[in-house]
């Protein structure tokens, strides 16, 4: 079964600093990676994805995040936070190797960046 | 719009009463997913269409809740007899997601927000 776990349920950040939002997965083989971002009374939005290939993905927004397979993580990342990424942030997974086509998500990290 | 589109978006129903949640997802896409999203939480899978195929349905939660996507475009997802606990966030998405191109993202419509009084 797949699985994904973030770690942190709030994140507090300061305008202009580096931004980290936790993920780690679990899936039988090699998985598909996906980070959504909510704001509210709004729908998901995709940011980037992870698929195969470069570790380091590069998303909307400045966005990125890096595939760490020993490590099972998948963790989201921006140099500079600015007070408009305050949203609410999902890691998903899926396991093609599994037949599934469904997205695991994540309960959410909720980001604050404070100005 | 170019979006998935999700009707109505904020359903007040009482318990006991029948609902129909419409999505209208993005034209050409295939696939077809609804997510039930309790408050605080993420997304959880109901159920997956492929055209007008109800491929995977293991994420519904009772014999309630019934999809159907006749024509593998428009999709409806009812729930009979509603009771409290179906109170949540509903998503459609859709995606070019096919057995040959699982890599792909999904896309989200902003939901229909249910209440069960």
């Amino acid at each position: 079964a797949q699985s994904v776990a973030q770690p942190e349920d709030q994140v507090n950040v300061a305008e202009g600093n580096p931004l980290t939002v936790k993920c780690t997965y679990s899936v039988s083989g090699n998985p598909y990676l996906f980070w959504y971002v909510q704001y509210p009374n709004r729908g998901l939005q995709f940011l980037l994805k992870y698929i195969t290939g470069d570790n380091l993905v590069k998303g909307s927004y400045g966005f990125e995040a890096e595939f760490n397979k020993s490590q099972t993580s998948f963790h989201l990342k921006k140099p500079s936070a600015l007070v408009s990424d305050s949203a609410l942030y999902f890691c998903a997974v899926r396991d093609p190797g599994a037949g599934s086509y469904q997205l695991t998500f994540g309960k959410g990290t909720k980001l604050s960046v404070i100005p | 719009g170019a979006g998935v589109s999700q009707s109505p978006r904020y359903k007040v129903a009482k318990r006991g009463q029948d609902v129909a949640l419409r999505c209208d997802p993005i034209s050409g896409h295939v696939s077809l997913f609804w997510y039930q999203q309790a408050l605080g939480q993420g997304p959880e899978f109901l159920t997956y269409f492929q055209n007008e195929a109800q491929l995977d349905k293991s994420g519904l939660p009772s014999d309630r809740f019934f999809a159907e996507r006749p024509e593998g475009s428009v999709s409806t997802l009812k729930i009979q007899r509603t009771q409290q606990e179906d109170s949540a966030v509903y998503l459609c998405a859709s995606s070019l997601v096919t057995a040959s191109s699982m890599n792909t993202e999904a896309f989200f419509g902003q939901g229909t927000r249910l209440t069960v009084v």
